[in-house]
């Protein structure tokens, strides 16, 4: 089975903080993504990657970064967290190839005071 | 701008009842996908349907990919409380090998005992 783990389920965390999310796929799967999921908005894609050290901007990339040094890992960085990043966090892996299916961690729930 | 518009946003009825929920864009997809997502899980895939006029079923659920692949369809025959969650729709434009999809805001469904 795909595990696809991130690294906590809730962070609360101060605005101007540095935050740091962490997945991991155990698949060799080539794309990564990260969603916010917010209620009525569904899943917004922030960032995705689909190989090493590559990256591309999702829907709503405004506020964050990413990092993809390592196949298996694939990092999201708030580099000033602020109170409208108060949302869901999902992580999903997918093999590549098309008629991927994505495969979602369960989630980081990130509160910003 | 939201790219696949998903109706009903709230369903709400009784065991054994049946129902549709419906995603619709104006753009055409290469592939549709649906997810359902449980409180405090990521969400899981439940079927992708890629060919206009395309029927899936899967035990009491029906799936149905528009004939210009711009809508789809899910039903639910006969429901049952373990079918309470969140359904997702995605769609997958201009198929990249990425997998890059584009979300749905999503179906909160209860089925009451």
């Amino acid at each position: 089975d795909v595990k696809v783990t991130q690294s906590s389920r809730y962070l609360v965390k101060r605005t101007g903080e540095k935050v740091f999310l962490e997945c991991v796929q155990d698949m060799d799967h080539e794309n990564m993504f990260w969603y916010r999921q917010d209620p009525g908005l569904g899943l917004r894609l922030i960032y995705f990657s689909y190989d090493v050290k590559m990256k591309e901007k999702g829907d709503i990339p405004e506020g964050y970064s990413v990092s993809r040094e390592k196949k298996e890992r694939f990092s999201l960085i708030l580099e000033s967290a602020s109170t409208n990043q108060t949302s869901m966090y999902l992580c999903a892996s997918s093999p590549g190839g098309g008629l991927d299916t994505q495969y979602f961690g369960p989630g980081t729930r990130l509160t910003v005071l | 701008t939201q790219l696949l518009e998903q109706s009903p946003q709230f369903l709400s009825i009784q065991e054994g009842e049946n129902l549709t929920v419906y995603c619709n864009s104006s753009s055409v997809f290469s592939s549709l996908q649906w997810y359902r997502q449980e409180p405090g899980e990521g969400p899981v895939l439940l079927v992708t349907v890629v060919t206009g006029g395309e029927v899936k079923k899967l035990k009491r659920l029906t799936f149905q990919f528009g004939d210009a692949r711009k809508d789809s369809s899910l039903h639910i025959t006969a429901a049952q409380t373990g079918d309470t969650g969140l359904y997702l729709c995605a769609g997958e434009v201009g198929g990249t090998s990425y997998g890059k999809l584009t979300f749905g805001q999503g179906t909160i469904l209860t089925v009451h005992p």
